[in-house]
C-alpha cells in the first residue's frame, strides 16, 4: 500500500528554522516526485515545488524560490521541506504528494503538517 | 490570482447536475497538457478524484466526468448526493512557470 506519512504539527515563533518531513511507502521512492503543496488557512492550493529523489533534481514555483528549500533522503525514503527564518505568513497546512512525472496527476498524498507561527 | 481560474462556489439538490469549470491559457491547458482534479473533504488532504482530463481512478463513481477542450476543463457531478459536498480542485502543468498550477479551488454544496 502506497503511503506518504508525514511529521506531525509544529508551533514556532517568527524567525526560527524548520524542517519538515515526508516518508514514502510501499513504492519505489526514488521512481517518482514527490511535490509540496501549501494550503493557507480557508484558502485554495498552492504549488510549491518538487524533488526527483533518484537524483535531487529540484524545482521551484517561483513564489517560493529563495523562501523554501526542499530536499530529499533517498536512503530512508524522505522528503523534507524546510525554512529558515519563518514568518508570521507561513501559518499553513503543508501537504507532500506523489507525481510519476511532473505533468502527471498528485495521486498519493500525505496527510499534511500544520505549521503554526506566532510570537 | 490563480493561474487556472474556477468559479468560487457553484450548488445543486440532490440528484441534479452541476459543472465545475477551469479556465487556463495557452501555456497550460492550451498547451495541450492534461488537467486533473481534486475532491477535499472538510478538514482532510485532497484525494485525486478525475486524471488526464476525463479518467476516473479506481473508486470514484462514474457520477464524476471529466472532459477538455481549447484552453479549458470540466468536471461534471451528476445524481449529487450530500458527500460530493467538498472544495473542488483543477490541476495543470504550466510551461511558462515549468511546475504545476492549481486552480482556485470551487466550493460545492449540496442543497
Amino acid at each position: 500500500e502506497v503511503q506518504l506519512v508525514q511529521s506531525g504539527a509544529e508551533v514556532k515563533k517568527p524567525g526560527e528554522s524548520l524542517k519538515i518531513s515526508c516518508k514514502g511507502s510501499g513504492y519505489s521512492f526514488t521512481s517518482y516526485w514527490i511535490g509540496w503543496v501549501r494550503q493557507m488557512p480557508g484558502k485554495g492550493l498552492e504549488w510549491m515545488g518538487i524533488i526527483y529523489p533518484r537524483d535531487s533534481d529540484t524545482r521551484y514555483s517561483p513564489s517560493f524560490q529563495g523562501q523554501v528549500t526542499i530536499s530529499a533522503d533517498k536512503s530512508i525514503s524522505t522528503a523534507y521541506l524546510q525554512w529558515s527564518s519563518l514568518k508570521a505568513s507561513d501559518t499553513a497546512m503543508y501537504y507532500c504528494a506523489r507525481q510519476s512525472s511532473t505533468t502527471r496527476p498528485f495521486d498519493y498524498w500525505g496527510q499534511g503538517t500544520l505549521v503554526t507561527v506566532s510570537s | 490570482q490563480s493561474v487556472l481560474m474556477q468559479p468560487p462556489a457553484v450548488s445543486g439538490a440532490p440528484g441534479q447536475r452541476v459543472t465545475i469549470s477551469c479556465t487556463g491559457s495557452s501555456s497550460n491547458i492550451g498547451a495541450g497538457y492534461d488537467v486533473h482534479w481534486y475532491q477535499q473533504l472538510p478538514g482532510t488532504a485532497p484525494k485525486l478524484l478525475m486524471y488526464g482530463n476525463y479518467n476516473r481512478p479506481s473508486g470514484v463513481p462514474d457520477r464524476f466526468s471529466g472532459s477538455k477542450s481549447g484552453t479549458s476543463a470540466s468536471l461534471a457531478i451528476t445524481g449529487l448526493q450530500a458527500e460530493d459536498e467538498a472544495d473542488y480542485y483543477c490541476q495543470s502543468y504550466d510551461s511558462s512557470l515549468s511546475g504545476s498550477v492549481f486552480g482556485g479551488g470551487t466550493k460545492l454544496t449540496v442543497l
